[in-house]
């Protein structure tokens, strides 16, 4: 059971947008930045969204995020088949004094 | 260019021990804190711990103390994590990442531990 909460599976067409939420506590996402990284099939996570809504170079302006009280989410906007991919959020946990991720959603392009 | 490249694949039997690397380069290796991350099989993502390889202040999750051992050796640039004695529980892909605050920037390409009789 992760400390952060995803959906376990998004999916969308082309095109579309599509978001994905990640619920926390007043002790991580509640009182920390989030964090999001962006995992390919077989390949390394990547960081794709940092400090809530800032995007490390490189990544696309599709890729958006936000963050209110305990929640976060991450927009995906203009989706493309590249885009599948397995997506986890991020935070630091003050009480349990560790980074906790969510359980990841396993994003389909139709 | 920053890079962290990880140590090959590795294939051990329950009770041996087994040191696991990743070397950084393209950036100051000691001003950075380096974690590593777990990956079990078809599941999601674990921290297990970081080091600041500047002075080698380590912080480990509770899940992971005492189970493993974070180091690093700076005048090589690079970080290491280690098991005295694996369990089948060990088979997992392990990532270290450089940590810029509270994310993690740059990863390494992974190394998968499986643990078999």
């Amino acid at each position: 059971q992760s400390v952060l909460t995803q959906p376990p599976s998004a999916s969308g067409t082309p095109g579309q947008r599509v978001t994905i939420s990640c619920s926390g506590s007043s002790s991580n996402i509640g009182s920390n930045t989030v964090n999001w990284y962006q995992q390919l099939p077989g390949t390394a996570p990547k960081l794709l969204i940092y400090s809530n809504n800032q995007r490390p170079s490189g990544v696309p302006d599709r890729f958006s995020g936000s963050k209110s009280g305990t929640s976060a989410s991450l927009a995906i906007s203009g989706l493309q088949s590249e885009d599948e991919a397995d997506y986890y959020c991020a935070a630091w946990d003050d009480s349990l004094m560790v980074e906790v991720f969510g359980g990841g959603t396993k994003l389909t392009v139709l | 260019e920053v890079q962290l490249v990880q140590s090959g694949a590795e294939v051990k039997k329950p009770g041996e021990s087994l040191k696991i690397s990743c070397k950084g380069s393209g950036y100051s290796f000691t001003s950075y804190w380096i974690g590593w991350v777990r990956q079990m099989p078809g599941k999601g993502l674990e921290w297990m711990g970081i080091i600041y390889p500047g002075d080698s202040d380590t912080r480990y999750s509770p899940s992971f103390q005492g189970q493993v051992t974070i180091s690093a050796d700076k005048s090589i640039s690079t970080a290491y994590l280690q098991w005295s004695s694996l369990k089948a529980s060990d088979t997992a892909m392990y990532y270290c990442a450089r940590q810029e605050g509270t994310y993690g920037d740059y990863w390494g390409q992974g190394t998968l531990v499986t643990v078999s009789s």
